[in-house]
């Protein structure tokens, strides 16, 4: 059964880079057909979409956070990564990583627990 | 705002039938899937419905949708006190290039 773990610091300061990893067990993260997408929720707020990696290394992000965000992906360790630079209070959020089975432009259908983001000095 | 609409709340007795609505434009729901997701308190959203109207397997046929051109609806049937959660819609949009959410519904079974 596939499961999806989130890890990565609970603080972050301002202006600094938000570093987290997607942990994939029970399945490959080469999968063809398989995408890999990361989402945030600010506290009491809605989903936002943050950005979606292949294994292959093709990324495809929100408009409103490209210029800040880079994401990789490691086949060897079954992982995928985020880094978000310049944090500001407005990043503060339960960052969430998921599945898209079909492509980047489709549903999510296996979801982390998620792992709380708080930027504060 | 977002780009899809939802109604903020929805209320219904256990046993009712409650729709919650998802308006959205050509660009989004016009030309492409909608999901559903639930979010119970505290925890993760899980997948309802994709591709506008399948259900994943173990979700009871109780969670149905719908699509017709820009607006996608969510039916729940025989509302129980666990159903109690946050429900949103999803599709991708051709013109910002991005997976967008609707705001999110929150449902009360009173």
């Amino acid at each position: 059964q596939l499961q999806l773990q989130e890890s990565g610091p609970g603080l972050v300061r301002p202006s600094e880079t938000l570093s987290l990893t997607c942990t994939v067990s029970g399945g490959s993260i080469d999968s063809r057909s398989d995408y890999w997408g990361w989402i945030r929720q600010p506290p009491g707020k809605g989903l936002e979409w943050i950005g979606t990696i292949y294994y292959s290394g093709d990324t495809y992000s929100n408009p409103s956070l490209k210029s800040r965000l880079t994401m990789s992906v490691d086949t060897s360790t079954n992982q995928f990564s985020l880094h978000l630079r310049s944090m500001t209070a407005a990043d503060t959020a339960v960052y969430y990583c998921a599945r898209h089975p079909r492509g980047y432009y489709y549903y999510m259908d296996v979801w982390g627990k998620g792992t709380t983001v708080t930027v504060s000095s | 705002q977002s780009v899809l609409t939802q109604p903020p709340s929805v209320s219904a007795a256990p046993g009712r039938k409650v729709t919650i609505s998802c308006s959205g434009s050509d660009s989004n729901i016009g030309n492409n899937y909608v999901s559903w997701y639930q979010q119970l308190p505290g925890a993760a959203p899980k997948l309802l419905i994709f591709d506008d109207n399948k259900r994943p397997s173990g979700i009871p046929d109780r969670f149905s949708g719908s699509k017709s051109g820009t607006s996608a609806t969510l039916d729940i049937t025989g509302l129980q006190t666990g159903d109690e959660a946050d429900y949103y819609c999803a599709t991708w949009d051709n013109s910002l290039n991005a997976v967008v959410f609707g705001g999110g519904t929150k449902l009360a079974v009173l």
